[in-house]
């Protein structure tokens, strides 16, 4: 069973379009997370959160916005998406309880954006 | 910030040789070090990782060596196997265990264990 699943896990779409990839875990963790992943450049944070209630901003959030809709879901929208978009994404999620800060990433979704 | 480099981008080895994969990390704060390892396909996984008050550690065939000094650190696996072909990532982190303890990712090694 995967303990964090992605959808779409693959998606082509045109610049100006609004996507959205959705995020859910069942891993009971508070913690989730949005990464972009592009060649040569690693995992970047695009959002995270710590409970419903608290989201915030990573490294790279500009044209990204996020939505926690409960425990076990996040959502990252891009409200028009433009070519450089085009990435893998990956969530996260972590439970800062067991004392280290591992990330358990889902699958990934790539996206396209013609 | 915290920066993360990490070389080579890619390294192709015979199945049974050893692979080391080499990063340095800007922060001096910094005291976790993980390693994910990311297969075709799927999301990374966590493979081992070392605390800052450690130089080494080891599990199986793979280790883990820190140079606080130099802030370095290096992952090594030996007799590699088919398997082992994946893109692997460093990370630094400033790990306090409450507040939110930022990971910082490398840019990746691509890994090929040729049969």
């Amino acid at each position: 069973d995967a303990d964090v699943t992605q959808t779409p896990r693959n998606r082509i779409t045109k610049t100006g379009k609004r996507i959205m990839l959705e995020c859910s875990q069942t891993k009971g963790h508070d913690r989730m997370y949005w990464y972009r992943q592009d060649p040569g450049l690693g995992l970047r944070l695009i959002y995270y959160s710590f409970d419903v209630k608290d989201i915030n901003k990573g490294e790279i959030s500009d044209g990204y916005s996020v939505s926690r809709q409960a425990q076990a879901k996040f959502s990252l929208s891009l409200e028009s998406a433009i070519p450089n978009q085009t990435a893998l994404y990956f969530c996260a999620t972590s439970d800062p309880g067991q004392g280290i800060n591992e990330q358990f990433f889902g699958p990934g979704t790539r996206l396209t954006v013609l | 910030g915290e920066n993360v480099e990490q070389h080579p981008s890619t390294l192709s080895v015979q199945e049974g040789d050893s692979a080391v994969i080499k990063c340095t990390y800007s922060d001096s704060a910094s005291n976790y070090f993980p390693w994910y390892k990311q297969e075709l396909g799927k999301g990374s996984q966590l493979i081992i990782d070392i605390r800052s008050n450690v130089g080494e550690k080891k599990d199986q065939r793979i280790a883990v060596t820190l140079n606080k000094t130099a802030k370095h650190f290096s992952l090594h696996i030996t007799e590699t196997q088919p398997e082992d072909s994946a893109v692997y990532f460093c990370a630094a982190s400033i790990s306090r265990g409450t507040s939110y303890d930022k990971v910082i990712f490398g840019p990746g090694t691509s890994l090929s264990v040729i049969p």
